[in-house]
């Protein structure tokens, strides 16, 4: 079964201050990537995906993340932090075949100190 | 275009009753997947509706059920309600099922059991 895990529970950070949000998957065959996040009280806004191809993806709100098969891994990246993204990001993996179901990774809460 | 709308966006029910959320997808989705977080169990996967079909199932009782309309506007029912049933619960369209298809989230109903 597919599984999604991000290490890092908590990260504070300082505005301005570069960011990287860790994740690893496990599946057999290529997978399709998303990161989502989550204001308080809110749904989930997608900043981006992968699913084929160039392995730096580009996102909204100056996001990035590389795919790296070797590790296992889709990090998320962005070089310049603000305060305004301080939020919940969430990490999933998309079923193959005719299912839309998302599995969630636990979450990395972003705190930003000015 | 209109995003994903829930309603209603709180809800507060007593243990044993009965309640039923609903979820307009974007306008020409037609897949319709259901999410509960807490904060235990993160997110998980509750079912998939595609063309009036309950297409995929998660891991929850049968006092979980839902349906879909011919205009893919999903419903979503919770019977003899527990008090861990206090979540909130999120919506997800997509154009058809598949994992390789971004998945718009709305913004929750937050259900609280007493």
């Amino acid at each position: 079964a597919q599984s999604v895990t991000q290490p890092d529970i908590h990260i504070t950070v300082s505005e301005g201050a570069s960011l990287e949000l860790r994740c690893n998957y496990s599946y057999g065959a290529t997978p399709y990537l998303f990161w989502y996040v989550q204001s308080p009280g809110q749904g989930l806004q997608l900043l981006l995906k992968y699913f084929s191809g160039d392995t730096l993806v580009q996102g909204i709100k100056g996001f990035e993340a590389e795919f790296k098969r070797s590790q296992s891994s889709f990090n998320l990246r962005k070089p310049s932090v603000h305060w305004s993204d301080a939020a919940e990001y969430f990490c999933a993996v998309g079923s193959t075949g005719t299912a839309s179901k998302l599995t969630f990774g636990t979450g990395t809460r972003l705190q930003v100190t000015l | 275009k209109a995003g994903v709308t829930q309603t209603p966006r709180y809800l507060i029910k007593t243990r044993g009753q009965q309640v039923t959320l609903s979820c307009s997808p974007i306008s020409g989705h037609r897949s319709v997947s259901w999410y509960q977080q807490t904060p235990g169990q993160g997110l998980q996967f509750l079912f998939e509706y595609f063309s009036e079909t309950q297409r995929n199932k998660g891991n929850f009782p049968g006092r979980f059920s839902g349906r879909q309309f011919s205009n893919s506007r999903s419903e979503m029912n919770v019977s003899t309600l527990e008090l861990g049933d206090s979540a909130l619960y999120l919506c997800a369209s997509s154009l058809v099922p598949t994992g390789a298809r971004e998945q718009y989230f709305g913004p929750g109903t937050r259900l609280t059991v007493t």
